[in-house]
């Protein structure tokens, strides 16, 4: 059974570092890409960006370029999405969710609610 | 860019009834060599992450059911409910992934009950 599971609920400060992860299980995590969500407080779905952990490719959204870095380790099959320096702004829930290049994204995560608030 | 755009932004159906969303991308997401749109259908509940519903502008995912029908080709899609059901309330995106991997979501279309 195909499953990506992230990380927990986090809590920030403005101007703290973050670090979340997106563990993909029952499938070869190298042979898809791993694409980011966000989804902020009553909006919509906007694509941050996707890594394909096979050979590290990493694309972003014009929107997110420089704001966020995306990277995987595919020895443990986890995508990581992070921050250097957060914003109240970047409250959202992040989904991380597969996608296979030639056809379109299929399985997701469940959701990480990352609240920034001093 | 492709730049999606949904209409209408909300609609509320009474149960039992048709309810239509439609998808327009700002280029065409037909790829030529095979012949398929690169459009798909995502339904998302209150507190749950999206859903795949239809691929290839069409394709119904599996375990889905047969009141959802998408159509549609080049630009201009449509996602259908055939009979409105109380568990369909949800909101419903498309997405394009014809410039995969880059992808591009529509804002979202709400349906209700009336």
């Amino acid at each position: 059974e195909v499953q990506l599971v992230q990380s927990g609920a986090e809590v920030k400060k403005p101007g703290e570092s973050l670090k979340i992860s997106c563990e993909g299980s029952g499938y070869t995590f190298t042979n898809y890409w791993i694409v980011w969500v966000r989804q902020m407080p009553g909006k919509g779905l906007e694509w941050m960006g996707s890594i394909y952990p096979g050979d590290s490719d990493t694309r972003y959204s014009p929107s997110f370029q420089g704001q966020v870095t995306i990277s995987a380790d595919k020895s443990i099959s986890t995508a990581h999405l992070q921050w250097s320096s957060l914003k109240a702004s970047d409250t959202a829930i992040y989904y991380c969710a597969r996608h296979a290049g030639s056809s379109s994204v299929d399985y997701w995560g469940q959701g990480t609610l990352v609240s920034v608030s001093s | 860019d492709i730049v999606m755009t949904q209409s209408p932004d909300s609609l509320a159906v009474s149960l039992g009834e048709r309810a239509a969303i439609n998808c327009k991308s700002s280029q065409s997401v037909l790829y030529s060599s095979n012949n398929k749109n690169y459009l798909a259908w995502y339904q998302q509940k209150p507190g749950q992450p999206p859903k795949l519903l239809i691929h290839w502008a069409s394709t119904r995912e599996s375990g889905v059911p047969d009141r959802f029908s998408g159509s549609g080709s080049g630009t201009d899609f449509t996602l259908t409910i055939s009979s409105l059901q109380a568990e369909d309330v949800a909101v419903y995106y498309c997405q394009q992934y014809f410039s995969t991997p880059l992808l591009t979501f529509g804002p979202g279309t709400k349906v209700d009950i009336k």
